[in-house]
């Protein structure tokens, strides 16, 4: 499977404790992206990078959320000191920035998360 | 900014009827590209269709179709003669360009009884 991979794919967690998910992209996409869908709603973007570089941080990303992506392959979704509010569904994408699907997002399975 | 609005309903059909799902978009940008996107019971969100701003051209790909008027800032969706596995919900999407995230509606439950 060449697709988005997403782990895990579902975490639960006590609140106040730390979580990290992980996403790994299809090998030839620079372009890599994290969304956020609570139940009832459409997903709501997050943060992306290309390559390595972070580019581009929604303001519902707060100071307890941090995304890397340090080789510009896999990337890392942390949360820290969850709540209850943090609970919600993480869609990974990623994105070619050349050929017929340019700029195309192919979404992962999504890890959920909920927090007790 | 990018604003996506789909009336929140959910949409019962008897298999092998149509339904068109409507989406209204706001942007500033003169170019901007619109989606569909499918999100069946296992959570995974699949891309149906694309346009850009440019292209009011509308086409039918299978048993898919839309209608883009950017004169109504419209890009409805149809699914001709309906299936069971079309039961899932469907998300309009935006992104304007110059800036590569997509801004999603809420979706719209389909469901298609046999």
């Amino acid at each position: 499977d060449t697709g988005v991979s997403q782990n895990p794919r579902h975490k639960i967690t006590k609140r106040g404790q730390n979580v990290t998910f992980r996403c790994d992209p299809i090998s030839e996409h620079n372009r890599l992206y994290w969304y956020r869908q609570t139940l009832g709603q459409g997903p709501e973007f997050l943060t992306y990078f290309q390559n390595e570089a972070q580019l581009e941080k929604s303001r519902l990303l707060s100071d307890r959320f941090s995304a890397e992506r340090p080789k510009g392959s896999f990337s890392t979704l942390e949360i820290q000191r969850t709540e209850q509010g943090d609970s919600a569904m993480y869609l990974c994408a990623s994105s070619p920035t050349s050929g017929p699907v340019k700029n195309e997002q192919f979404f992962g399975p999504g890890t959920r998360l909920t927090v007790l | 900014a990018q604003k996506v609005t789909q009336a929140q309903t959910e949409i019962s059909v008897v298999e092998k009827e149509d339904v068109t799902l409507d989406c209204v978009y706001e942007t500033r940008d003169t170019t901007y590209y619109l989606f569909w996107y499918k999100q069946p019971p296992s959570g995974e969100l699949v891309f149906l269709i694309r346009r850009n701003s440019f292209d009011e051209q509308n086409e039918i790909s299978g048993r898919y179709s839309w209608n883009f008027q950017k004169s109504t800032s419209s890009f409805n969706f149809t699914i001709t003669a309906s299936q069971v596995v079309d039961s899932a919900v469907y998300f309009c999407a935006l992104s304007e360009s110059g800036n590569n995230r997509l801004a999603f509606g809420k979706g719209n439950q389909v469901v298609v009884i046999p």
